[in-house]
């Protein structure tokens, strides 16, 4: 089975801030996992992907996440905190041949001018 | 490409009313899911299917069925609505397999009030 945690529902920023937010996951075989925003009122769309190779993994509009397989983590990381990014950020996990991603139950961030 | 659409945007019910939400996609996906997404309690998988004709119960399936009679379309129903079905659900596709590693394409969803 597999399972995701993602620390703090909230967090909050001030504008220009690093924005960091946790996901730990545990996986009986090695996983794929994955980022995702909802932005108010709309879907959930990608953010990035981890599948296999580089573990420091480049998503759209400045973010990044790294694949730590010690610590069973994937924390998402941006250096400097935009009111745009204001949103929800769901982390999700996959093992190889499986379909049925798991979801954490999602941390929203909220940026301060 | 329109992607995953759903249809309504909104809907408001009483108690014992029923509906359908359906849901498209034009991305030729095998895979195609049912959400529920209720404040702090993430999304929960309804019901998924991964094949024309074919569909599997998700984590809470109770209150809902679901009909995959073409490969683009995805259909929920509620047959009697209860309150506690009041939430905003989302359908999602995706690949099988391959270089899609599952990345999961949402639609906009569908904000159902249950009075």
């Amino acid at each position: 089975a597999q399972s995701v945690t993602q620390l703090g529902s909230h967090v909050s920023v001030s504008e220009g801030a690093l924005v960091l937010l946790r996901c730990n996951y545990s996986s009986s075989v090695p996983p794929y996992l994955f980022w995702y925003v909802q932005y108010p009122n709309q879907g959930l769309q990608l953010l990035l992907k981890y599948t296999t190779g580089a573990t420091l993994v480049k998503g759209i509009n400045g973010f990044e996440a790294e694949f730590k397989k010690s610590e069973t983590s994937f924390h998402l990381t941006k250096p400097s905190a935009h009111m745009s990014d204001a949103a929800e950020y769901f982390c999700a996990v996959s093992k190889g041949g499986s379909y049925i991603p798991t979801f954490g139950r999602g941390t929203s961030l909220i940026v301060h001018p | 490409n329109a992607g995953v659409t759903q249809t309504p945007k909104f809907r408001v019910l009483k108690t014992g009313q029923s509906m359908t939400l359906l849901c498209a996609q034009d991305m030729n996906h095998e895979y195609m899911y049912w959400y529920r997404q209720d404040p702090g309690m993430g999304l929960r998988l309804i019901h998924y299917s991964v094949g024309e004709g074919t569909t599997a119960k998700g984590e809470v399936p109770d209150g809902y069925n679901v009909s995959r009679l073409k490969k683009q379309n995805f259909l929920l129903g509620l047959e009697s609505a209860a309150p506690s079905q009041t939430s905003v659900y989302f359908c999602a596709s995706s690949w099988r397999g391959g270089s899609s590693y599952n990345e999961q394409f949402f639609g906009p969803g569908t904000r159902l009030t249950v009075l």
